[in-house]
C-alpha cells in the first residue's frame, strides 16, 4: 500500500517558469516531509524539508508547501533550470521511528 | 566531511560469488540505511541500524547480511544472489532517529 504518492510521473517546464511537483501522503501520523532530488545511477541529495508545525519552508529558489488538512505537500522551484531536471522524490515518516516512505517520482524536465 | 561514501561504485557478480559492499560516514550520525532501488522507482528500505543495533529488517532474503562494524561504517554482505536483485544500493545516514537522510552515490550491482 503506497502510502505517499506522487501522481505526475512526469513534468516538462519551460527555462525560467516555476515548477510544481506534487506529492500526497494517507498517515495523518506522518509530521516530517522532505523533497529530494535524483540524478539518473546516483544517489538521491536532499533539498528540503518540512515538519508538520510549519505550512511553508523556502530556501533560495525551492519551496515547500503543507496542506495538512488535504494531506499534501508541494515543492516550488522558481525560477526552474535547466539543471534541475532530474527526479524529484518526496518521504514522510512519522513517530514511528526511522522509516521513510517515498513517493514513486516525479522526473522534471525544464527546457533551455 | 559532510558525506556518505559507498564503494564499490560498480559490481558485476555471478550467482554463486560472495561480495561485499561498503559504507561509510564520519559525520557522527547514529543511524545508517541501506536501500535497493530499481530503475523508475522510489528507494526501498531494506535494514536500518540505531546506535550500531539493527532496528529494522523489512523482510529482506537471507541472501543479504548487514553488518554494523562501529558507528562509521556499514556493509552489506551478499551471497548467493539472483539476477533480480541486480539494482542500485544506496546507503543513507541520519543524525538520529526520524532525521534528514542523507545518501550516498549508490552500488550498482548487476547479478549474471
Amino acid at each position: 500500500d503506497q502510502q505517499v504518492k506522487q501522481n505526475s510521473p512526469s513534468l516538462s517546464v519551460q527555462e525560467g517558469r516555476i515548477s510544481i511537483l506534487n506529492c500526497d501522503y494517507t498517515n495523518s501520523m506522518f509530521d516530517y516531509f522532505l523533497w529530494y532530488k535524483k540524478y539518473p545511477a546516483e544517489g538521491p541529495t536532499f533539498l528540503i524539508s518540512i515538519s508538520s508545525i510549519k505550512d511553508k519552508n523556502e530556501d533560495g529558489r525551492f519551496t515547500v508547501f503543507l496542506n495538512k488538512s488535504a494531506k499534501h505537500l508541494s515543492l516550488h522551484i522558481v525560477p526552474s533550470q535547466p539543471g534541475d531536471s532530474a527526479v524529484y522524490f518526496c518521504a514522510a515518516s512519522g513517530n514511528t521511528g526511522n522509516q521513510f516512505y517515498f513517493g514513486t517520482g516525479t522526473s522534471l524536465t525544464v527546457i533551455p | 566531511d559532510t558525506e556518505v561514501t559507498q564503494t564499490p561504485k560498480h559490481l558485476v557478480m555471478g550467482m554463486t560469488n560472495k561480495k561485499s559492499l561498503k559504507c561509510e560516514q564520519h559525520m557522527g550520525h547514529r543511524a545508517m540505511y541501506w536501500y535497493k532501488q530499481k530503475a523508475k522507482k522510489p528507494p526501498e528500505l531494506m535494514f536500518v541500524y540505531s546506535y550500531e543495533k539493527l532496528s529494522i529488517n523489512e523482510s529482506v532474503p537471507s541472501r543479504f547480511s548487514p553488518e554494523c562494524p562501529n558507528s562509521s561504517l556499514l556493509n552489506l554482505h551478499l551471497h548467493a544472489l539472483q539476477p533480480e536483485d541486480s539494482a542500485l544500493y544506496l546507503c543513507a545516514s541520519s543524525p538520529g532517529d526520524s532525521e534528514t537522510q542523507y545518501f550516498g552515490p549508490g552500488t550498482r550491482l548487476l547479478v549474471l
